[in-house]
């Protein structure tokens, strides 16, 4: 069956740190591989979008990897503030599924100042 | 102001009560989505239309009906034959379906529903 897996386990990092968030999947052929932010009781928002072709992203503090390889994605933020403190999703799709996005559990980062 | 509108924010249902979910969206996406999110999980997925008037079972589709009668509504309604309704339901939207080119999904804020 088809599987994304993102750490259970809370993330608690200092600020000023690198929190780095793993994604990974199992079968799936995914074209290109997204990073939503949820906060409590709100709808995710839309972060990066990294395509099977790239090997990394960046935006601001915020870097993706992809490897299709390992079927895994590495989720960084650099320089992290307790602003950042939120739950982040792993989504993808592929053929299987329309196309229509497939998201993890989703890793809860807290940044303490 | 362009975005997703949900409507109710809070929802409370009866046993044997059909409700239903309103999501209306102003961006002219083509596509439309419902996901299901219960506490400490992952969202998962209901519905999605990709036209109007066309519409494909999620991974949890049981016990929930859609529409899509017009590019800018995408009503869920949960029936009573959804045995474990209670949950947080996002709707959601993009450009296009097809995905092929990536498409960034836009949700809105969210509808709780829960059974009382």
């Amino acid at each position: 069956s088809q599987k994304i897996e993102q750490n259970s386990e809370a993330l608690n990092i200092q600020e000023g740190k690198t929190a780095t968030l793993t994604c990974n999947y199992t079968n799936y052929s995914p074209a290109y591989l997204q990073w939503y932010r949820q906060d409590p009781g709100r709808g995710p928002v839309f972060l990066l979008l990294i395509r099977e072709n790239e090997k990394e992203k960046r935006k601001e503090r915020l870097k993706v990897t992809f490897d299709t390889t390992l079927k895994q994605s590495l989720f960084h933020i650099t320089a992290s503030q307790p602003a950042d403190s939120a739950t982040y999703l792993c989504a993808l799709g592929d053929s299987n599924s329309g196309y229509a996005l497939n998201f993890g559990k989703g890793t809860s980062l807290l940044v303490t100042p | 102001d362009g975005g997703i509108t949900q409507s109710p924010k809070y929802l409370f249902r009866k046993e044997g009560q059909n409700v239903t979910l309103s999501c209306e969206q102003n961006l002219n996406h083509d596509a439309m989505y419902w996901y299901r999110q219960d506490p400490g999980q992952g969202l998962r997925l209901i519905y999605y239309s990709q036209i109007v008037n066309d519409f494909q079972k999620g991974d949890i589709a049981e016990g929930y009906s859609v529409s899509r009668e017009k590019k800018e509504s995408f009503p869920l309604t949960v029936t009573s034959a959804q045995k474990n309704p209670t949950a947080f339901y996002l709707c959601a939207s993009s450009t296009s379906g097809t995905g092929l080119s990536g498409n960034t999904i836009y949700f809105g804020e969210g509808s709780w529903l829960t059974v009382v």
